[in-house]
């Protein structure tokens, strides 16, 4: 089955500092991996979408990295704000597949001044 | 502004009632679909659509009823609610795989609670 596994499942870090979520999958044959950001109460936003081929990708003080070989993916967040609050979900999708997405179950992270 | 809406945002029903959740893309949008998202567990598929007149099930599709008349709209309608249907419900748009583009749009989500 496939299966997203995201951790930590909640952080807390001061603004202004870095932080670091991870995500593993077993998503079989690989398509492509995405990071969300899910602000309280409002459908996710892609920050990210990343190929087999792509080790890192960046926007804006987000920057995503993927090793297809040991099937695991990190976000890491730049000089925080107040602003990135939210919670980061996730999603690989399958080779084949269509569009169907394996979602995982999402960091919430709050920074606080 | 040009995304996917979706109506109402919030709605109560009592068990066994029904109703039709709404979503509409003004994006030329081929493919759209539907997650629930439950605490502590990732969005899962309810049912999907890869263009007008083409609907099939995702992960979790009992209860729900889909269908796809045009491209822009793509309503779930649950048959006989029950509590185990309270959950914030998404619609996602995008464009078929394989497109050059195909990311995601999600709308702002419905939450609903079941009685």
């Amino acid at each position: 089955k496939n299966q997203v596994e995201q951790s930590p499942q909640s952080l807390i870090i001061l603004e202004g500092k870095n932080c670091t979520l991870q995500c593993n999958y077993t998503v079989s044959p690989f398509s492509n991996l995405r990071w969300y950001k899910q602000d309280t109460g409002r459908g996710p936003v892609s920050l990210t979408i990343m190929t087999f081929s792509e080790n890192t990708k960046s926007n804006g003080r987000y920057t995503a990295t993927l090793d297809a070989d040991t099937k695991q993916s990190s976000l890491h967040i730049t000089a925080s704000q107040l602003s990135d609050s939210a919670s980061y979900i996730c999603v690989v999708s399958a080779r084949g597949a269509g569009n169907m997405l394996t979602f995982g179950g999402g960091t919430r992270l709050m920074v606080k001044p | 502004n040009a995304g996917v809406t979706q109506t109402p945002k919030f709605q109560v029903l009592k068990t066994g009632q029904s109703m039709t959740l709404q979503c509409a893309q003004d994006m030329n949008h081929e493919y759209m679909s539907w997650y629930r998202q439950d605490p502590g567990m990732g969005l899962r598929l309810i049912h999907y659509s890869v263009g007008a007149g083409i609907t099939d099930q995702g992960e979790v599709p009992n209860g729900y009823n889909v269908s796809r008349s045009t491209t822009e709209d793509f309503p779930l309608r649950l048959l006989s609610a029950a509590p185990s249907q309270t959950s914030v419900y998404f619609c996602a748009s995008s464009r078929a795989a394989g497109s050059r583009d195909y990311g995601y749009t999600f709308g702002s989500g419905t939450r609903l609670t079941v009685v």
